[in-house]
């Protein structure tokens, strides 16, 4: 089964709100990346988190990472139309192996 | 630098036929990981490869099988196509040598289609 489960499956916003998606795991990490896709063509990296980081910023974005839990969210802010896409979190446990999650579907309205 | 880059963007098979995906990496990046995209099971990681060895393969049957060449370019095949292999094959690259802990770069990705 897949390392990452993430929730909710789908989200529907309104342009300039806020987007958060959450991503679950199975077992001990080196890092945590989340990636942006668009439409069924390829990822985009977003942002990187390491195991011993709880907090990390890029422009509009902000991931947090609980090792305890093994969870990690992802906040977008001011959420714009472009930012329509899915959302992946992945895990990397150090075996030359990225584990990607199921997935956010993300919809800002205008 | 130019991205990775992927070839064929689309392709379409029927059932027993082989194919063959090629993928190259960004200039200087010696790591080349598959995925496989299908709605219902979502990214599957195929195998990875480094200076032409494969160090971590993924759950799938023995029809999959990849390889690297010395200028980092891999291909990946897939023998006796079945319908279930239709999907997106997705190449992503990373900087060398490293298990992990940098981004990786993917490609546009092939359309395999099964028919």
């Amino acid at each position: 089964s897949q390392q990452g489960e993430e929730d909710p499956q789908a989200l529907s916003i309104q342009e300039g709100e806020n987007a958060t998606m959450n991503c679950s795991y199975k077992t001990s990490i080196n890092n945590l990346q989340w990636y942006r896709q668009n439409s069924g063509r390829g990822l985009v990296h977003l942002i990187l988190i390491r195991s011993n980081e709880r907090e990390k910023h890029s422009g509009r974005l902000r991931v947090t990472l609980d090792t305890s839990k093994k969870s990690s969210s992802l906040l977008i802010t001011a959420s714009r139309a472009a930012d329509t896409a899915s959302y992946f979190c992945a895990t990397d446990t150090g075996t030359y192996k990225y584990i990607f999650g199921t997935g956010t579907r993300l919809k800002v309205l205008a | 630098k130019a991205g990775v880059t992927q070839t064929p963007r689309y392709l379409i098979k029927t059932r027993g036929q082989q194919v063959t995906l090629s993928c190259s990496p960004i200039s200087g990046h010696r790591s080349v990981s598959w995925y496989q995209q299908t709605p219902g099971q979502g990214l599957q990681f195929l195998f990875e490869y480094f200076s032409e060895t494969q160090r971590n393969k993924g759950n799938f049957p023995g029809r999959f099988s990849g390889r690297q060449f010395s200028n980092s370019r891999s291909e990946m095949n897939v023998s006796t196509l079945e319908l279930g292999d239709s999907a997106l094959y997705l190449c992503a690259s990373t900087l060398p040598g490293l298990a992990g802990g940098y981004e990786q770069f993917f490609g546009p990705g092939t359309r395999l289609t099964v028919l």
